[in-house]
């Protein structure tokens, strides 16, 4: 089946500070999102990407589609403590289901 | 909009019992996901609906898990005997068309 490598598998930051994570995957999707996961709750959908290049931002989030249809990134600016959670990349191929990376926790220090 | 509903939030079970899982998907929206996710695993689909009709199961981990759409308004996963390897968190997520799906807060089941 589709396998998603997301990097990294934890951040340690401190406050203030932007953040990187990306997702790469063995083949093509048509559609990636991001997801934050909260303890306790579902995961909730942040940012969707539905074409190849496509740069978009939701506040201090940003995120790519890439290029190549076989990875996407998120970048967080100016962390703030409300942001510790676990991040979840998805993508979507020609089925309808989503194929979800095993996350990257978002831990900040004071 | 109440979003995604789940019921229970939490099961405890005994291994052998059967377990019913169940979710409300979100008004006009035509695709249901029953996805669980585990440590070990993550967030795995075991299956989908469209428009209440089961699209693709393959996900389901063997014959003791199944899942029904009788309407646009209502799903269950059963589990039927439940084992202690069926611990998890169970999440029902619908969505309209081809957009984002919206997930429920889950249904943490322990089986012991």
């Amino acid at each position: 089946g589709q396998q998603l490598n997301q990097s990294p598998q934890s951040m340690f930051i401190q406050e203030g500070e932007d953040v990187s994570m990306n997702c790469t995957s063995s083949s093509i999707f048509n559609t990636w999102l991001w997801y934050k996961q909260d303890p306790g709750e579902g995961p909730v959908l942040l940012i969707a990407l539905y074409k190849a290049g496509e740069l978009t931002s939701n506040g201090r989030l940003t995120a790519q589609f890439g290029i190549t249809r076989k990875d996407s990134f998120l970048n967080i600016s100016a962390s703030i403590p409300s942001d510790v959670g676990i991040y979840f990349c998805a993508g979507r191929g020609g089925a309808d289901g989503l194929t979800f990376g095993k996350g990257t926790h978002l831990i900040i220090q004071p | 909009d109440a979003g995604v509903i789940q019921s229970p939030r939490h099961e405890v079970t005994e291994m052998g019992q059967e377990v019913t899982l169940r979710c409300k998907p979100i008004s006009g929206h035509d695709y249901l996901f029953w996805y669980r996710q585990t440590m070990m695993r993550g967030l795995e689909l075991l299956i989908y609906f469209n428009n209440n009709v089961p699209i693709d199961d393959s996900g389901m981990p063997e014959d003791r898990f199944s899942a029904k759409m009788p309407n646009a308004s209502f799903s269950t996963l059963k589990i039927q005997p439940s084992e202690p390897r069926d611990s998890a968190v169970y999440f029902c997520a619908s969505r309209p068309g081809t957009l984002g799906v919206t997930f429920g807060s889950g249904t943490r089941l322990t089986v012991v």
